[in-house]
């Protein structure tokens, strides 16, 4: 079963305008990380921003905020303001077991975003 | 600001050959992880370590080995390659366990023909 989904393959939007990206999760661990990662076409992979599940607010960093909504199990990106340089394929991923020592990250299959002039 | 050094950045090899991925990790970072990333594909977790004992295991083919040195460098060794192993191979570093950041490398493109 998929632990991550990303239903939007690609995105466009207006340069200037906010754009939500979305995450969605499948995990019964109670303690479990989630994060954003941008990879531009030159293929590094740039951590964005981080939520834990125990987290009681929302992670904010820059530009970029996460939407997590635990009941409802997802995670979602917005990026506020975009820029051109904002086009990339971005990444949702999930640790599990962050108390019980778990390192494996999954990723989902991304979603592609286009920023227009 | 220091970051995670892989070499090579590119790597070409034949069937049936082996290859050795190397990482260094942020200074002081005391854990790795590697992925693969196949084109078009997200990363596949291979593999982690943290003070140097293997701390969890992914979909690593048994034709893969790794480890993480003293110096808190890693390995990735890969023998009898296969086509389908042509991929992104991603190491990231992160400080202690349980700190939730990890630093990607830039990656080692490896191609097997």
């Amino acid at each position: 079963a998929q632990k991550i989904t990303q239903t939007q393959p690609g995105m466009f939007v207006q340069e200037k305008e906010a754009v939500t990206l979305d995450c969605t999760y499948d995990t019964s661990d109670p303690s479990y990380g989630l994060f954003w990662y941008k990879q531009p076409s030159s293929g590094e992979m740039i951590f964005l921003i981080y939520q834990g599940s125990y987290d009681q607010q929302n992670a904010t960093e820059g530009r970029y905020s996460l939407n997590f909504q635990k009941a409802r199990k997802s995670a979602n990106l917005v990026i506020s303001a975009s820029q051109l340089g904002d086009s990339a394929m971005y990444f949702c991923a999930m640790r599990e077991g962050l108390r019980t020592g778990g390192f494996k990250t999954i990723f989902g299959a991304g979603t592609r975003l286009f920023v227009k002039a | 600001a220091a970051g995670v050094i892989q070499s090579p950045r590119h790597l070409i090899k034949e069937k049936r050959e082996t290859a050795t991925l190397k990482c260094y990790p942020i200074p002081r970072h005391d854990t790795v992880y590697w992925y693969q990333q196949g084109p078009g594909q997200d990363p596949q977790f291979l593999i982690s370590f943290y003070e140097k004992m293997q701390s969890d295991k992914g979909s690593i083919p048994d034709r893969f080995s790794a480890q993480q040195f003293s110096d808190y460098h890693s390995e990735l060794n890969m023998s009898s390659l296969e086509l389908g192993d042509s991929a992104l191979y991603f190491c990231a570093s992160s400080l202690g366990g349980r700190s939730y950041e990890q630093y990607f490398g830039p990656g080692t493109r490896l191609t097997v023909t």
